[in-house]
């Protein structure tokens, strides 16, 4: 039982260009959404979050879209980056445990 | 900076084998966990822990047990390794009070089990 969806499960995108990541979740009692990012052969690391009181949240080039309603939060990446080729992945959180999406694994072409 | 190690980034082992995955953190976290990493699966949680000496199931505990007899800690052991747990096993700790804390995860231990 997946409470988290992620798509796509790969991206390209042109350098320049705006990449989206959708995720949905079932569980409205989670109460925080992180989204991770994930180097070749490191650790996935914090890249922002949201809590479910606010339906947007940008940080940089990096903004996240939340629709409490629709249950779905999405990660814009604004002026993509080839620096920016990585996976993400989203996540949810209930008691301090996260729930994690499959991941999406982006390229940005230059 | 917070450090998460992990004791090894490549395993081998053999099916039948005890295995130990070592994670230590040097920040002082009370909550440790372990995760698998598998392609399309994301990262899923094994076990747990938010003090010495307790542990929490996580979603997939079959096969697997920890310990965590130090704060800064804990360990992963396969009891009898076999080929289905060939994987990316992650570690992450994390500070909390009640609400969601940030993870902070280490490099990961690939483990083949042949």
């Amino acid at each position: 039982q997946q409470q988290v969806k992620q798509s796509p499960q790969s991206l390209i995108v042109q350098k320049g260009g705006i990449s989206i990541i959708n995720c949905a979740y079932e569980n409205t009692a989670f109460d925080y959404f992180p989204w991770y990012q994930q180097f070749p052969g490191k650790g996935p690391a914090l890249l922002i979050a949201i809590r479910p009181d606010v339906s947007e949240k940008k940080e940089g080039r990096f903004t996240i879209s939340f629709n409490k309603s629709a249950k779905q939060f999405s990660l814009h990446i604004m002026d993509s980056q080839p620096g920016d080729s990585a996976t993400y992945f989203c996540a949810a959180s209930k008691s301090g445990k996260l729930i994690f999406g499959q991941g999406t694994t982006l390229q940005v072409k230059p | 900076d917070v450090k998460v190690t992990q004791s090894s980034r490549y395993l081998v082992k053999r099916t039948g084998e005890k295995v130990f995955l070592e994670c230590v953190q040097d920040m002082d976290h009370e909550n440790m966990f372990w995760y698998r990493q598998d392609p399309g699966l994301g990262l899923r949680l094994i076990y747990f822990s938010y003090d010495v000496k307790m542990k929490e199931k996580g979603d997939i505990p079959e096969g697997y047990s920890v310990s965590r007899e130090k704060k800064e800690r804990f360990s992963l052991i396969l009891e009898s390794a076999s080929t289905n747990q060939t994987s990316m096993y992650l570690c992450a700790s994390s500070q909390t009070s009640g609400g969601a804390g940030t993870q902070y995860f280490g490099p990961g231990t690939r483990l083949t089990v042949l």
